[in-house]
């Protein structure tokens, strides 16, 4: 999508080593997410961040960590202790959305993803 | 949370035939979302539904959300091959501003 963008678009990472995925966006969206995708599989959220200096644990974020320093920027990097680390990792963003007085539900937008593969 | 399960798992058609899947739930979802992903690409939202009952429609896709808003479905009529891709339910977790990805539904249309 216009507006999110995932670098670099294929990683190689060697034994021990911790790398770092990058996400920017511009839509000036509160929200940013990181997913996993393994092939053939569906969408697991690794964190997720509602607001600048903040990010939640998702499903699956041991041997993960992120920061939110900036609200443009919320990069994720895989560290050595994530011994399965090959996958497709995909950013999305949006607004926030409310329950109350009146539920509003945001659609999210991703960015075109980074694979990410062991040398 | 919320979570969906999503089927069939993997879909082939003709093309010009029908195809539909299938989102559900055992409690009530706030809102259903849909998206496709077409093979080395990212999601792209399509839709949501957010009321008991509604129904959508986009050209040759028809979505619907059940009355009690415990499933929902997608139906492509005709299929072309520009349909070809994997298509994803997801909802909302209640107190929490994320997305449940259900597992998606691979459709390939033969020529």
């Amino acid at each position: 999508d216009g507006g999110i963008t995932q670098s670099p678009k294929y990683l190689f990472r060697k034994e021990g080593q911790n790398v770092t995925l990058s996400c920017e966006q511009n839509l000036n969206h509160d929200a940013m997410y990181w997913y996993r995708q393994d092939p053939g599989q569906g969408l697991r959220l690794i964190y997720y961040s509602q607001i600048v200096n903040d990010f939640q644990k998702g499903d699956i974020a041991e041997g993960y960590s992120v920061s939110r320093e900036k609200k443009e920027s919320f990069p994720l990097t895989v560290t050595s202790a994530q011994k399965n680390p090959t996958a497709f990792y995909l950013c999305a963003s949006r607004t926030l959305g409310r329950e109350y007085p009146s539920p509003i539900y945001q659609p999210q937008h991703f960015g075109d993803g980074t694979r990410l593969s062991i040398l | 949370g919320q979570q969906v399960m999503q089927i069939p798992q993997y879909q082939h058609v003709q093309e010009g035939e029908d195809f539909t899947t299938y989102c559900n739930s055992s409690t009530t979802l706030s809102n259903i979302q849909w998206y496709k992903q077409r093979p080395g690409g990212h999601p792209v939202f399509l839709i949501q539904l957010v009321k008991s009952g509604e129904v959508k429609k986009q050209k040759r896709l028809t979505f619907q959300f059940g009355e009690a808003k415990k499933n929902s479905s997608l139906h492509i009529t005709a299929t072309q091959t520009t349909d070809v891709g994997t298509y994803f339910c997801a909802v909302d977790q209640t107190g929490a501003n994320n997305l449940f990805f259900g597992t998606g539904t691979r459709l390939t249309v033969i020529p």
